[in-house]
């Protein structure tokens, strides 16, 4: 029973394009959001981070939205690089963190 | 620098064998994590400790355990090896509940 839920497997973007990456969801109890990055035979690191608080957070070229009445967060890379080609984890956390399935972007020079 | 490690980075076993992989963090971290990642699944939760003497369960614990002895380290036993345990292993750690983790490099396991 996936609780967070990533459903584009993959994602293709142009170099200097916006990038967007969506998360849904089930569990309205969730109180904190992330968002982590993985590239090949690497553990996952962290990107960036929001509050259930807040409705956006935003670090350089990466945003976080977070809708919880749609229980939906999403990753807004502008502009998109090559090097941002990456599987991308969100994650959300309670007492215990649940990731989702993730989402290979691919960006293209 | 303060950093999480995972040995082995690879590991070829046979099925019913006890196998043991091991995270060691320098962070000092009482949190620590350890995760499976598998196609179509994403990082799934085996178990996870928060401190010293402190283990629970994860979302799929059934087959796994660990021991916390320490601050730095927390292995994972997989008692008797199955071919449905092939994944990548990742260990984890984080100074509290809400913090950001930290992920090791992973353990490549196959389960013959």
């Amino acid at each position: 029973d996936q609780q967070v839920k990533q459903n584009s497997p993959s994602l293709s973007v142009q170099e200097g394009r916006i990038s967007i990456l969506n998360c849904d969801y089930t569990n309205s109890m969730f109180d904190y959001f992330l968002w982590y990055k993985k590239y090949p035979a690497e553990g996952p690191t962290f990107l960036i981070s929001i509050s259930s608080i807040k409705d956006k957070n935003e670090d350089g070229r990466f945003t976080v939205f977070l809708n919880k009445s749609a229980k939906h967060l999403s990753l807004h890379i502008v502009p998109s690089q090559p090097g941002d080609s990456a599987v991308y984890f969100c994650a959300a956390t309670r007492n215990q963190f649940y990731f989702g399935t993730g989402t290979s972007l691919t960006v293209i020079p | 620098d303060a950093e999480i490690t995972q040995s082995p980075r690879h590991k070829i076993t046979e099925t019913g064998r006890q196998v043991t992989l091991a995270c060691h963090q320098t962070w000092n971290h009482n949190n620590m994590f350890w995760y499976r990642q598998d196609l179509g699944h994403g990082l799934r939760l085996i178990h996870y400790s928060y401190g010293v003497q402190d283990t629970n369960k994860g979302e799929v614990s059934d087959g796994y355990s660990v021991s916390r002895s320490n601050t730095e380290d927390l292995p994972l036993t997989l008692e008797s090896a199955a071919s449905s345990q092939t994944s990548v292993y990742f260990c984890a750690s984080s100074e509290s509940d809400m913090d950001t983790q930290y992920f090791g490099p992973g353990t490549r396991l196959l389960v013959l």
